[in-house]
């Protein structure tokens, strides 16, 4: 909140398209997330990246890419791949401080498959 | 990752009730936090606990971390409409990010 934004808000998805979710964030925080909610269930980690050009894999990164050209910006690509896309897809950062880990969170962006 | 299980999964209150929702970790963990996430909102960060058996209170609501920080709890007192929302813990953090908890949907019957 506050300092991390994403868009589109909603975005519709024909099968077989590949999109791609934008977040940027103006905290000047080293860490940025990508999670996936599903209806009543908790969030999922898609991807994280500790520093630019640098990213890992999280719990579910299969049919998702993403890129870290900038500090600010952490965008993420649905492919083709990803056989049940349609989520709810929220994009968090943080300071890499071993005292406060506090992740913030953007608005998200709400994806649904045709 | 560290993993933690949050139950219960729904609860329902008439307003004025008191509610509790419970964090659990098979193993020890180094922190606990809590987000709050109101219907078609987004998480906000509550509170995070670092020392075993830390207790903290934010008005209504008070915030424990077990003594073998295997667990942890959120019980609001006297809930309000605005107490809607689910209720996430997460642990872990730092470089390789949180594990959350499934969250618990608290649903308050005026």
């Amino acid at each position: 909140d506050g300092g991390i934004t994403q868009s589109p808000k909603y975005l519709f998805r024909k099968e077989g398209q590949n999109v791609t979710l934008s977040c940027e964030q103006n905290l000047n925080h080293d860490a940025m997330y990508w999670y996936r909610q599903d209806p009543g269930q908790g969030l999922r980690l898609i991807y994280y990246s500790q520093i630019v050009n640098d990213f890992q894999k999280g719990d579910i990164a299969e049919g998702y890419s993403v890129s870290r050209e900038k500090k600010e910006s952490f965008p993420l690509t649905v492919t083709s791949a990803q056989k049940n896309p349609t989520a709810f897809y929220l994009c968090a950062s943080s300071r890499l401080d071993s005292r406060t880990d506090t992740q913030y969170f953007g608005p998200g962006t709400r994806l649904t498959v045709l | 990752g560290q993993q933690v299980m949050q139950i219960p999964q729904y609860q329902h209150v008439q307003e004025g009730e008191d509610f509790t929702t419970y964090c659990n970790s098979s193993t020890t963990l180094s922190n606990i936090q809590w987000y709050k996430q109101r219907p078609g909102g987004h998480p906000v960060f509550l509170i995070q606990l670092v020392k075993s058996g830390e207790v903290k209170k934010q008005k209504r609501l008070t915030f424990q971390f077990g003594e073998a920080k295997k667990n942890s709890s959120l019980h609001i007192t006297a809930t309000q409409t605005t107490d809607v929302g689910t209720y996430f813990c997460a642990a872990g953090g730092g470089a390789d990010g949180l594990t959350f908890g499934k969250g618990t949907h608290l649903i308050i019957q005026p």
